[in-house]
């Protein structure tokens, strides 16, 4: 149980497209997502809070412009990266929490972007 | 503020060697919450356990076990007789509670444990 998945697992683009994300919870409801994004070596950074039926909450230096999240489902948030350039290459994970006594975070197996 | 700190960098044992992830943590709150995941190669976090502040009985799974210590704000994992599959990224983690702040993690640095054969 407690399965997400991400889709694609690798996307390559040209600078100045958009790219979608999807982050499905597939054996479980939840209500809150998170966007993380992570460098090569270092640790997992929050990028925002996504709650299904309601505006996702952006961590500080996080463009909401830039990176539009949509929780249309309990277990579907999409994140697009807008407008993408080389600097916006990275690797992109979600996660969903279970609404359970447990509130833990699952996590997706994670999206390479790569921006030309 | 809260906060995590893996001071390991990166760890290296021959297999069949126990070794320990250390983790220290700083919170206000008096509720919250610990995790340890683990990010092997393919990226993928995997979730390996999670304790409440209330609950300071140290975990057993397998050959993983977990110390939690509220004295010294410390969560430290070990592995006894590392094997090669263990190789991989260890992240420490907390949470408040999902009224505080929606529950949100915050990561340590993470571990790169690398076990040779």
């Amino acid at each position: 149980g407690a399965v997400v998945s991400q889709h694609p697992s690798r996307v390559i683009c040209k600078s100045g497209t958009s790219v979608k994300i999807e982050c499905r919870s597939l054996d479980f409801q939840a209500t809150t997502m998170f966007w993380y994004r992570q460098f090569p070596k270092q640790s997992l950074m929050l990028m925002a809070t996504s709650n299904e039926g309601s505006k996702a909450t952006y961590e500080q230096g996080v463009e909401k412009d830039k990176f539009l999240i949509n929780h249309a489902s309990l277990t579907l948030s999409t994140l697009t990266v807008t407008s993408a350039h080389p600097e916006d290459s990275s690797f992109y994970i979600c996660s969903a929490r279970e609404q359970s006594s447990t509130d833990t975070q699952y996590f997706g197996p994670g999206t390479r972007l790569t921006v030309l | 503020a809260q906060k995590v700190t893996q001071a390991q960098t990166e760890i290296s044992v021959v297999e069949k060697e126990d070794v320990t992830l250390d983790c220290v943590y700083e919170t206000r709150d008096t509720t919250y919450y610990l995790f340890w995941y683990k990010q092997p190669p393919s990226g993928e976090l995997v979730f390996l356990i999670r304790r409440n502040s209330f609950d300071e009985q140290n975990e057993i799974s397998g050959r993983y076990s977990w110390n939690f210590q509220k004295s010294t704000s410390s969560f430290n994992f070990t592995i006894t007789a590392s094997q090669v599959v263990d190789s991989a990224v260890y992240f420490c983690a907390l949470s408040a509670p999902i009224y505080n702040q929606g529950g949100k993690l915050i990561f340590g640095q993470g571990t790169e444990l690398s076990v040779k054969p």
